[in-house]
């Protein structure tokens, strides 16, 4: 199952909000993680279950879609939130994610 | 709470096997399947394959090849050995733990917690 981000990169200000898509290539049902990743460090989960918030992740983040489209949202950036964020689909294997889509600062 | 620690040669030549260890820490190793995951640098996240802690194992079909991932439950520790490895195997490896939850509306997973991943360059 392929997994298309969009965008593939992002400018934007502290406070902004930010809308990143993914698009399953064929239905997955809610199995969609979501995943932040900074410079020199490994992802860390923010969603799974396409819309469950992982324990410690602050509110401000939040996602949706089921089937073929999904949405990850920052409804208000902050300085921490600038990172590269990569979907994951766990409907079958070989589990794939994202291209990747990096928000930069304005 | 459960911590991973990725640990093996930083540096490997051409046509050898790549091997790397992931020690649980934290935590038991048993009832949970254990991933393995490599980055380019640069680049985007692959899914290498998993370990369930009974021994049972699945591989990405584009590795499946070359790729075996074993378990030692008395040491809290899974392997990865990439055999043949060309300069395309240069990547950051990360282990992660593949959790889940069953709830009235799925079974669902995802990776967490990651270990700090590990750089291994392939060069003569």
């Amino acid at each position: 199952i392929q997994l298309t981000q969009s965008p593939s990169s992002l400018s934007a200000s502290v406070g902004d909000r930010v809308t990143i898509t993914c698009r399953a290539s064929q239905g997955i049902s809610s199995y969609l993680a979501w995943y932040q990743q900074k410079p020199g460090k490994a992802p860390k989960l923010l969603i799974y279950a396409a819309s469950t918030l992982q324990s410690g992740v602050p509110s401000r983040f939040s996602g949706s879609g089921s089937g073929t489209d999904f949405t990850l949202t920052i409804s208000s950036l902050q300085p921490e939130d600038f990172a590269t964020y990569y979907c994951q689909q766990l409907n079958s294997y070989p589990r794939t994610f994202g291209q990747g889509t990096k928000v930069e600062i304005k | 709470q459960v911590q991973l620690q990725e640990s093996g040669p930083g540096l490997v030549k051409p046509s050898e096997t790549l091997s790397l260890t992931c020690t649980v820490s934290g935590g038991s190793i048993s009832s949970y399947y254990w991933s393995w995951i490599r980055q380019p640098p640069g680049k985007g996240l692959e899914w290498i394959g998993y370990i369930y802690y009974s021994g049972s194992t699945n591989y990405n079909p584009s590795l499946k090849s070359r790729v075996t991932i074993s378990v030692d439950t008395s040491k809290n520790q899974f392997s990865l050995k990439l055999s043949s490895v060309t300069a395309a195997d240069t990547a950051v490896y990360y282990c992660a733990r593949d959790a889940n939850v069953d709830t009235a509306m799925g079974f669902y997973n995802w990776f967490d917690p990651w270990g700090q991943g590990t750089l291994v360059t392939v060069s003569s």
